[in-house]
């Protein structure tokens, strides 16, 4: 079982809708990542958040420690938000010793 | 400010040869990790190196091995090289280990 779970897989929308991604993972994380990878492999890191909720513009990520759960809304999508995105948890096992480990992505199409 | 560079983008290499990939941070950042991104399989974590040390290792074989350079600038090898290590890899570079971590555009490695 992967340790970090994504739902949907899959997702299309119209322009316009309200998107939300989600991700649980099992184990202790000091952080968790949100990542963009567009066509191509680029990968963006969107947000990294170990509580709360944080916002930039349209994207909006907000994470629950207890129930080991974390979200990813995009208000107003747009077909540019097209992409895959992905949650990684990091964890950190001593010291400075960070390891990402990362869900199989969630695949946004979002039509016009 | 420039980000993360690997080069080269793209190789083909024959089964049985070995490839180098390299990586530059972003300028100040001390920890580079490496990932190998495959359509079954995700993005899964090679090997980090903070300060031209290995601090963390994921599960591959010991033909995947890497080095950092006092620079910061770090390289990944793989020797004798099996048709199933296609695939994209990327690396990404943070100031240390839990911070926000910046990729690269990754190297398509195709094994033929």
């Amino acid at each position: 079982k992967n340790e970090v779970e994504q739902s949907p897989q899959n997702l299309t929308a119209q322009e316009g809708e309200f998107i939300t991604i989600n991700c649980s993972y099992s184990v202790g994380i000091s952080a968790l990542h949100w990542l963009q990878q567009h066509p191509g492999g680029g990968i963006v890191s969107l947000f990294m958040l170990s509580s709360g909720k944080k916002k930039h513009g349209r994207l909006i990520a907000t994470i629950n420690i207890q129930e080991k759960h974390s979200s990813l809304h995009i208000t107003a999508s747009h077909p540019r938000d097209s992409a895959v995105y992905i949650c990684a948890a990091g964890l950190n096992s001593g010291g400075s010793n960070y390891k990402l480990t990362f869900g199989k992505g969630t695949l946004l199409t979002v039509n016009p | 400010k420039a980000g993360v560079t690997q080069t080269p983008r793209y190789l083909i290499k024959t089964r049985g040869q070995q490839v180098t990939l390299s990586c530059s941070p972003i300028s100040g950042h001390r920890s580079v990790s490496w990932y190998q991104q495959t359509p079954g399989q995700g993005l899964q974590f090679l090997f980090e190196y903070f300060s031209e040390t290995q601090r963390n290792k994921g599960n591959f074989p010991g033909r995947f091995s890497g080095r950092q350079f006092s620079n910061s600038r770090s390289e990944m090898n793989v020797s004798t090289l099996e048709l199933g290590d296609s695939a994209l890899y990327l690396c990404a570079s943070s100031l240390w280990g839990v911070t926000e971590a910046f990729f690269g555009q990754g190297t398509r490695l195709t094994v033929v």
